[in-house]
């Protein structure tokens, strides 16, 4: 199993520009989970879904939107980017019935420049 | 609701001495805890749970936390740190009820090993 896979590794993007982070996992897990991490803050919540079709927003949701139309995947857009989404940006998933153990991905470096 | 508190954003240990990380939770129901670890540039790696049964969990790397209900805390031991034990740490918390699966992290705990 590959696990939690995002892609790209790195991206700089400029102010005003649109960008999709992607997210996959090979677990079958129902609940999927986008999150934010700057320096001292831990980890915000941004989106989550319990299963394909359905989406909530966390914490942090202003300036993202997310869409779920498989199991798999989990991308997460950004749309007219702004220097305070300069972040790393953190994938997860999670299974119904257990403990909840998330499963995280390497994450994205983002800089909005 | 549920919550958690770290205490320490930074702990600095010697080689081979105690590691102690803080982390106290606040919650209605009986919780689940979780801490996980964060090397860096990486992605967070679970370290140990607690769900139900004994309260002294063990986990990867020589790690153990122990759930104390009354003192609602859910405290990160190794006996003697290494090296490679510096990175940061997060403690987490859920429920079973949940009908979601989110977790409330804390704001995390930098652990430095000094030679």
């Amino acid at each position: 199993n590959a696990g939690v896979t995002q892609t790209p590794k790195f991206r700089i993007l400029k102010i005003g520009q649109s960008m999709t982070l992607q997210c996959a996992q090979d677990m079958n897990h129902n609940y999927m989970y986008w999150y934010r991490q700057d320096p001292g803050m831990g980890l915000k919540l941004i989106y989550y879904s319990v299963g394909a079709g359905i989406t909530d927003k966390g914490e942090v949701p202003n300036g993202y939107n997310v869409s779920r139309s498989t199991t798999e995947d989990f991308p997460l857009r950004l749309e007219l980017a702004a220097p305070s989404q300069t972040s790393v940006y953190f994938c997860a998933s999670t299974g119904t019935g257990g403990t909840y153990e998330q499963y995280f991905g390497p994450g994205t470096r983002l800089t909005v420049t | 609701a549920q919550s958690v508190t770290q205490l320490g954003s930074h702990v600095s240990v010697s080689e081979g001495a105690l590691v102690l990380l803080r982390c106290n939770y606040s919650s209605s129901v009986p919780p689940y805890l979780f801490w996980y670890v964060q090397y860096p540039n990486q992605g967070l790696q679970l370290l140990l749970k607690y769900t139900t049964g004994a309260t002294l969990v063990k986990g990867i790397n020589g790690f153990e936390a122990e759930f104390k209900k009354s003192e609602t805390s859910f405290h990160l031991t190794k006996p003697s740190a290494h090296m490679s034990d510096a990175a940061e740490y997060f403690c987490a918390v859920t429920v079973a009820s949940s009908n979601t699966g989110k977790l409330i992290f804390g704001q995390g705990t930098t652990l430095q090993v000094k030679p």
